[in-house]
């Protein structure tokens, strides 16, 4: 069964430092998406992605933040100069479309940022 | 406000006893879905069900069933004969078509664990 990936599994940066999160949708997914989960806290939508530009994005998804689909399978997330606070687990989703009974989105596995 | 709310922290029950995740959402929007994902202890996030508004029919799968009812607004996952293997964070998730797009608003999370 085709599913997201996600690498790393678990990041470890300095803070300041540049991290990109990497992921590889399904691959007839059109929709792209990224969300964070602070430890024990509820998962948080930050941005969706459709047609090499960003369609919607939260406020959390401030000026540190970039995505990009620099290639044909590959959609990254950059977040610029990490902060304490951006230590999270980050979900890449994707979804085959936005219509009925195409909008489901599934998730990675996640990865864990740790920022020191 | 919270859009969904998941009022139950921490569930815990034997084995084999039925159990209900309780899930009451807000929106103002005629046109919404709702999303159950589990999150294993191994931290990712697997799709288990989506429903539309226009659809308030139960939907039994398995050990599995929800009951969705627009008049109290609310989307309740139940478990029965629960086994250990059930144990996990269980999340709602609304998605509002014409307010906020594709989104996912999740939740803070239900904890369940099974004892045996």
């Amino acid at each position: 069964e085709p599913e997201v990936t996600q690498t790393p599994s678990h990041q470890v940066t300095q803070m300041g430092q540049e991290v990109i999160l990497r992921c590889v949708p399904i691959s007839n997914h059109l929709y792209f998406y990224w969300y964070r989960q602070i430890l024990g806290q509820k998962v948080e939508f930050l941005v969706s992605f459709y047609n090499n530009e960003i369609s919607e994005k939260s406020e959390i998804f401030d000026d540190q933040f970039s995505v990009e689909r620099p290639d044909g399978s590959n959609f990254t997330l950059k977040i610029r100069s990490t902060k304490l606070e951006d230590s999270a687990m980050y979900f890449c989703a994707s979804s085959e479309g936005i219509g009925p009974s195409t909008d489901t989105q599934y998730f990675g596995p996640g990865t864990r940022l740790t920022v020191l | 406000a919270q859009k969904v709310t998941q009022a139950q922290t921490e569930i815990s029950v034997v084995e084999k006893e039925d159990v209900t995740l309780d899930c009451v959402y807000e929106t103002r929007d005629t046109t919404y879905y709702l999303f159950w994902y589990k999150q294993p202890p191994s931290g990712e996030l697997v799709f288990l069900i989506r429903r539309n508004s226009f659809d308030e029919q139960n939907e039994i799968s398995g050990r599995y069933s929800w009951n969705f009812q627009k008049s109290t607004s609310s989307f309740n996952f139940t478990i029965t004969a629960s086994q250990v293997v059930d144990s996990a964070v269980y999340f709602c998730a609304l998605s509002e078509w014409e307010t906020s797009g594709s989104r996912l608003t999740f939740g803070e999370g239900t904890q369940l664990t099974v004892n045996p």
